[in-house]
């Protein structure tokens, strides 16, 4: 099956600073990949969708400027959260659009997420 | 009113029982629907996928969609305590192919006690 991968799964950094979270599909090619953000007990929230070679989209409320996103290769999405805060605490999960299924609609394949602490 | 919704719970259902997951969205022009299940600290597995009315079943698992009510739901059957998470139910709002963007519901606990 389609494997997303996420690197890392933890993460722990001091206020102001930036962090780098990767995500990788293994064994497919994603021209699309999505980025998701969780708070603790509440639902995934798309942050932007990431396309191949081209800038990513933005959701309303997300600050492009803060969260910088860079999907280089059809396997490899990176999001950036600069000058990071308490607040940016989160949970950030990637996937990737995956092989058809039935009747032409694309399976979303999710990495195993980031668990972002900013102290 | 939120595009997707679904009743937070926690939903408890004994072991062996049908639990029932149910979600409705408001726009009227999406085409597709997904259940994820979710445990704790991990991230979403997909369940169940359907895009045409009626019911579509997989295993234990049985979802059913009606566009008209603008609902989609899912039935467990012989529920197991390792059924027991978080089910999110997703909704492709803009419909087509490849571009699969998801908004998703805010999840329904459901708790499996044996």
């Amino acid at each position: 099956g389609a494997v997303v991968s996420q690197h890392p799964s933890r993460v722990i950094c001091k206020s102001g600073t930036s962090v780098k979270i990767e995500c990788r599909s293994l064994d497919f090619q994603a021209t699309t990949m999505f980025w998701y953000r969780q708070f603790p007990k509440q639902s995934l929230m798309l942050m932007a969708t990431s396309n191949e070679g081209s800038k990513a989209t933005y959701e309303q409320g997300v600050e492009k400027d803060k969260f910088l996103i860079n999907h280089a290769s059809l396997t490899l999405s990176t999001l950036t959260v600069t000058s990071a805060h308490p607040e940016d605490s989160s949970f950030y999960i990637c996937s990737a659009d995956g092989p058809l299924l039935a009747g032409g609609y694309n399976e979303q394949f999710f990495g195993p997420g980031t668990r972002l602490t900013v102290l | 009113q939120k595009e997707v919704e679904q009743n937070s719970g926690p939903l408890s259902v004994p072991e062996g029982a049908i639990a029932s997951l149910n979600c409705t969205y408001s726009d009227r022009g999406s085409q597709s629907f997904f259940w994820y299940r979710q445990y704790s600290g991990k991230s979403p597995e997909l369940i169940m996928f359907i895009y045409s009315n009626g019911d579509k079943e997989d295993g234990r698992f049985t979802a059913q969609l009606n566009k008209a009510s603008q609902y989609v739901s899912l039935l467990i059957r012989d529920s197991q305590p390792s059924d027991s998470a978080t089910y999110l139910c997703a909704v492709n709002m803009y419909g087509g192919t490849s571009y699969g963007k998801l908004t998703f519901g805010q999840g329904t606990i459901l708790t499996v006690h044996p």
